[in-house]
């Protein structure tokens, strides 16, 4: 079945240091979306990116969609302790079912030393 | 406002307990998904409903039961708990096509 890869598990950072996070997928998706949770929270969702190669941006996060739509980026740039939080991502096979399953990631924790 | 709302927020069972884990929504939504978070492992799909009367297996769900009678209700059974069910429980819906998932808060279940 369809698995979706995130790294890294964990990032540490100080903060002002910028942050990625990859997302690969063993199939084609046709969509992606990221997803944030805080620390004994839950999952709130933050973009969908559908197109290939396509970018969108989020005040200091700027999204990714690979070319094959098979990868995927979340980048933060400077970052703050508000940043701190577990980041998903979770895919859509592109295989022409329905659209209401999702593969999610195992996500990469973010902590921001201030 | 209240989205998809979970009870109880914690609970402690003991080995051989049963209990249902509630979730309702009043988005409307006709997709209902539950999934169990471990620490470090992400979220994993338990079962799904794509509409009332209609229910499906995700990637784990065995030791678990689900229904669903209406569109704003879909609750979890555990029949026979055990410790390997200790987690926490999310609760999310969504709406028609490509749409994000809503999260309750979560239940946080101990199998001691």
């Amino acid at each position: 079945g369809q698995q979706v890869m995130q790294i890294p598990q964990y990032q540490h950072v100080q903060e002002g240091e910028d942050f990625t996070t990859y997302c690969n997928s063993s199939t084609t998706l046709s969509n992606i979306q990221w997803y944030k949770q805080r620390p004994g929270g839950h999952p709130v969702f933050l973009i969908q990116l559908v197109k290939s190669g396509e970018v969108k941006k989020q005040k200091r996060l700027t999204f990714q969609f690979g070319e094959a739509k098979k990868n995927s980026s979340l980048h933060i740039t400077a970052t703050q302790t508000t940043d701190v939080g577990t980041y998903f991502c979770a895919g859509r096979e592109d295989s022409g079912g329905s659209n209401y399953k999702l593969t999610f990631g195992k996500g990469t924790l973010l902590t921001v030393n201030p | 406002n209240a989205g998809v709302t979970q009870t109880p927020k914690f609970r402690i069972l003991k080995i051989g307990q049963s209990m249902t884990l509630q979730c309702t929504q009043d988005m409307n939504h006709n997709y209902m998904y539950w999934y169990r978070q471990d620490p470090g492992m992400g979220l994993k799909l338990i079962y799904y409903s794509v509409g009332a009367g209609i229910t499906d297996k995700g990637e784990v769900p065995n030791g678990y039961n689900v229904s669903r009678s209406t569109t704003e209700d879909f609750p979890l059974r555990l029949e026979l708990a055990a410790p390997s069910q200790t987690s926490v429980y999310f609760c999310a819906s969504k709406g028609t096509g490509n749409q994000p998932q809503h999260f309750g808060d979560g239940t946080r279940l101990s199998i001691l």
